[in-house]
């Protein structure tokens, strides 16, 4: 099983909203990942996760805020969007955080207004 | 600095025909490389990976060939048929060693697949 989840599908959110991206895991991967993509563009790290713990942030502005409760779950609390934040927003695993093989989710696709 | 391309955007192919998806990348320490497909609406689907002490993997109806010399990877799709219609991504790890994994993908390739 290499499968990701993701919630909700799709989410249309105000600028002044706070809302919240679900990805969830169970191939007992300990590195999680959030990745943003526009439209006919490549995915573009944002975070990764490894062992529960914030690896990296790519310089994503603070209104990105990620969470890792357990090594099953990953959430992307989203507050104060712009409209250039909406994108199809990605999760991914992998075994751990050196491990390459990366599986990816569904995708969220954000609309802000 | 780092990057990894594609030389074609577009890829229009019979079905039944064999695909040939390139990639070039100018990191000569990438220790890892991987395509996936990605169908519309949909997330990046893990194809085949291929590791830097390899030049050939090959899969089911895909083979990934790898050229250190040139750094040059591609994608060969045995007998397309329309359900490989997709944007294709290839992705290079210039890490090994326990650093952490960032893949770094190229721009993509869209094969579209005519009846």
């Amino acid at each position: 099983d290499t499968e990701v989840t993701q919630t909700p599908k799709h989410l249309v959110m105000g600028m002044t909203n706070k809302k919240s991206l679900k990805c969830e895991q169970h191939m007992g991967h300990r590195a999680m990942y959030w990745y943003k993509q526009k439209a006919k563009k490549p995915p573009e790290l944002m975070f990764v996760y490894s062992y529960e713990k914030l690896s990296i942030n790519e310089s994503v502005p603070s209104r990105f805020s990620p969470e890792c409760p357990n090594s099953s779950l990953l959430n992307l609390h989203l507050h104060a969007l712009q409209p250039e934040d909406s994108a199809l927003y990605l999760c991914a695993s992998s075994q751990d955080q050196t491990t390459d093989t990366q599986y990816f989710g569904p995708g969220t696709r954000l609309t802000v207004l | 600095g780092e990057s990894v391309g594609l030389h074609l955007p577009t890829l229009s192919v019979q079905e039944g025909d064999n695909s040939i998806i390139n990639c070039a990348y100018s990191n000569s320490a990438s220790d890892y490389f991987i395509w996936y497909k990605q169908e519309s609406g949909k997330g990046p689907q893990f194809i085949i990976d291929i590791r830097s002490n390899m030049d050939k993997r090959q899969g089911q109806r895909v083979t990934v060939l790898l050229n250190k010399t040139v750094k040059h990877l591609s994608l060969q799709i045995a007998a397309t048929q329309p359900g490989d219609s997709a944007v294709y991504f290839c992705a290079e790890s210039p890490v090994g060693g326990g650093a952490t994994n960032k893949l770094i993908f190229g721009t993509g390739t869209l094969l579209a697949v005519q009846p």
